[in-house]
């Protein structure tokens, strides 16, 4: 079946920095990327919609200059937390969705751990 | 706005007992419905889905069906393995297809004992 990968797996940084997560689809492409996170118990939360070539669209709440998200070709979505402080931590998961004909469905990523300390 | 409630985990069973996960939803329209399974350190990944009412999402010996009567799509299984352990997922779109977002519940663990 279809593979998206993302990277890193996990990631500890200190207060301030900035992060880079990638999400790849690796074996279709994807006009659309998404960008979901989840804490502990509780349900994935859907962060943005990424759209290849043009700007992605944020779910009510989203910081977008917080959280910069990138679709630079129909492979690769990456999310960038800005200035991470301490409630960033979470778990980050990307999904990609792949199109045949009328049907699409959406393949997930393993996810990557945030830890900022 | 739309939400999807799952009965809380983890649930515990011993291999061959038959499993229920309970899930309901709210939603303002005729939403498809899914189970999604994310086994240890991978992602997720579609279990089965129903696209409308009365409709039954089946796959690997799950089983699910659309109740509009009392909005659930509660998931069962009539024998699990210790294979089956995983997070289980339930979700729904407004508009699949169509691009619409999935919402999905809190998931629910489950872990099959030998």
């Amino acid at each position: 079946g279809a593979v998206v990968s993302q990277h890193p797996s996990w990631v500890i940084c200190k207060s301030g920095t900035s992060v880079k997560i990638e999400c790849r689809s690796l074996d279709f492409q994807a006009t659309t990327m998404f960008w979901y996170r989840q804490f502990p118990k509780q349900s994935l939360m859907l962060m943005a919609t990424s759209n290849e070539g043009s700007k992605a669209t944020y779910e009510q709440g989203v910081e977008k200059d917080k959280f910069l998200i990138n679709h630079a070709s129909l492979t690769l979505s990456t999310l960038t937390v800005t200035s991470a402080h301490p409630e960033d931590s979470s778990f980050y998961i990307c999904s990609a969705r792949r199109e045949a004909g009328r049907q699409e469905t959406q393949y997930f990523g393993p996810g990557t751990r945030l830890l900022v300390l | 706005g739309d939400s999807v409630t799952q009965m809380e985990g983890p649930v515990t069973l011993s291999e061959e007992a038959f499993l229920t996960i309970n899930c309901t939803y709210t939603a303002t329209g005729y939403p498809s419905l899914f189970w999604y399974v994310q086994y240890p350190g991978e992602g997720l990944q579609l279990l089965l889905k129903a696209t409308k009412a009365d409709d039954k999402g089946s796959n690997k010996g799950f089983e699910a069906t659309y109740r509009k009567e009392t909005t659930s799509f509660h998931l069962e299984k009539g024998s699990v393995q210790v294979s089956d352990s995983a997070v289980y997922f339930c979700a729904l779109s407004e508009a699949y297809n169509q691009g619409g977002k999935l919402i999905f519940g809190q998931g629910t663990e489950l872990s099959v004992k030998p």
